[in-house]
């Protein structure tokens, strides 16, 4: 079964500095998809990020972008120049055919910003 | 319309009580989730609605009944429930359940009390 693993349950970052949240899988497929998701205190999921697990090339979206080392199995987020707005928790989520298209999310990073 | 709408957004309720809990979307989208979120961990994937064909999680009890009036339209019926299914449900959407590389985009969730 696929495993997806966030062993920073907590991090804190100062507002406009730079913060990585980790996130590690297992898995023996060769194609599937990583997600980072965002859920701020008003408690929707928010899509921030996703990788394709064939594209060598790290994903990037504005201030956000990832570390993705497929042989590693890792894929972190790194958010730079950190807003009051980000603040939130972000669950790392793997998803491929062999799992029915769903989600495995991991167990969460909350992240707080500090003014 | 870009959202996923859910009410009630807080619902408390009596072991003995039966409610329902709505999801709707106007986006088109052919597929639907409920998800079930403790505090302070991932959602959990209770069923999925995919062109309007049900497929469940066993390991959800019959307490929890889903339907689905219409593609737009997502209820989840709740009867005899227990304290420990007080959670924050979820509901959520996507064009379909095929693609891997498609987001869902979900609702800001009913927080369920049970008393």
């Amino acid at each position: 079964a696929q495993t997806v693993t966030q062993s920073q349950p907590e991090m804190s970052v100062q507002e406009a500095e730079t913060v990585t949240l980790s996130c590690t899988y297992d898995t023996s497929e060769s194609d599937y998809y990583l997600f980072w998701y965002k859920q701020p205190p008003s408690r929707q999921m928010i899509l921030v990020i996703r990788q394709e697990a064939y594209k060598q090339q790290n994903a990037t979206e504005n201030r956000f972008s990832v570390n993705f080392q497929k042989a590693a199995k890792s894929f972190s987020l790194k958010i730079s120049d950190s807003q009051l707005g980000d603040a939130a928790m972000y669950f790392c989520a793997y998803r491929s055919a062999n799992t029915g298209n769903q989600f495995y999310f991991g167990t969460g990073t909350s992240l707080t910003v500090i003014p | 319309d870009t959202e996923v709408t859910q009410t009630p957004k807080h619902l408390v309720m009596g072991m003995t009580n039966k409610k329902s809990l709505k999801c709707e979307q106007h986006m088109g989208h052919r597929a639907m989730y409920w998800y079930k979120q403790k505090a302070k961990k991932p959602p959990e994937l209770m069923f999925v609605y995919s062109y309007e064909k049900l497929s469940i999680n066993e390991s959800v009890p019959s307490r929890f009944s889903p339907e689905c009036p219409n593609s737009s339209l997502l209820n989840l019926h709740l009867h005899a429930l227990q304290p420990e299914d007080s959670a924050l449900y979820l509901c959520a959407s996507s064009q379909s359940q095929g693609f891997l590389r498609e987001s869902y985009t979900f609702g800001s969730g009913t927080r369920l009390t049970v008393v």
